[in-house]
């Protein structure tokens, strides 16, 4: 079954470092998407991609963030710089239409 | 008006007993209700979803019940199993030709005792 895949599964870094965290979303799906879930919270939206520009983000998705997808299999999510507030699971998701469906997560923890 | 919140926060079910978790939306434009299950570590998992000109809707031991003039509306897990035992969230969306945001409630931890 075609599934969702996210690499690191877990990243650790310090304060202020770019990190970039990485998916490959299920191949025939048009749409794409990063989530995050702080610990014990809600998982919340950051931002959608489709016909390769940005179609939506949230309040959280300011100039800290962006996403890419550099070839036809991958789409990433960029941190410039970050802070101790991002240290979050960071889910990538993608749907040929309305069903959304998540890779397992990168666990991303600021120090 | 884009929040959905869900109720109760845990819940704890006998094995063969019915879960039954609700959720509330504001937004009338919603037209795209989703049931997500996440095991600890995991990311979330389609259950299953309803559109809003069906009132019901069941796959297997899940059914989503759906009330658009109240704007609510509720998971129930039939014959509950420990296997079940999980995180789970609803969401509501607008579908749109850029993009399906989901907008999550808070979730509901399940535990089903053998």
């Amino acid at each position: 079954e075609p599934e969702v895949t996210q690499t690191p599964s877990h990243q650790v870094t310090q304060m202020g470092q770019e990190v970039i965290l990485r998916c490959v979303p299920i191949s025939n799906h048009l749409y794409f998407y990063w989530y995050r879930q702080i610990l014990g919270q809600k998982v919340e939206f950051l931002v959608s991609f489709y016909n390769n520009e940005i179609s939506e983000k949230s309040e959280i998705f300011d100039d800290q963030f962006s996403v890419e997808r550099p070839d036809g299999s991958n789409f990433t999510l960029k941190i410039r710089s970050t802070k101790l507030e991002d240290s979050a699971m960071y889910f990538c998701a993608s749907s040929e239409w309305a069903e959304a469906f998540f890779g397992q997560g990168t666990r991303l923890t600021v120090v | 008006q884009q929040q959905v919140k869900q109720s109760p926060q845990s819940l704890i079910v006998q094995k063969g007993g019915i879960s039954i978790i609700n959720c509330a939306y504001e937004n009338t434009a919603f037209d795209y209700f989703p049931w997500y299950q996440q095991f600890p570590g995991k990311g979330p998992a389609l259950l299953i979803a309803i559109r809003p000109d069906v009132s019901e809707k069941k796959e297997g031991r899940f059914t989503i019940s759906f009330n658009k003039s109240a704007k609510q509306f509720s998971l129930h897990i039939m014959d509950s199993q420990p296997g079940d035992s999980a995180t789970y969230f609803c969401a509501a969306s607008m579908i749109k030709a850029a993009g399906n945001k989901l907008t999550f409630g808070g979730g509901t931890r399940v535990l089903v005792k053998p």
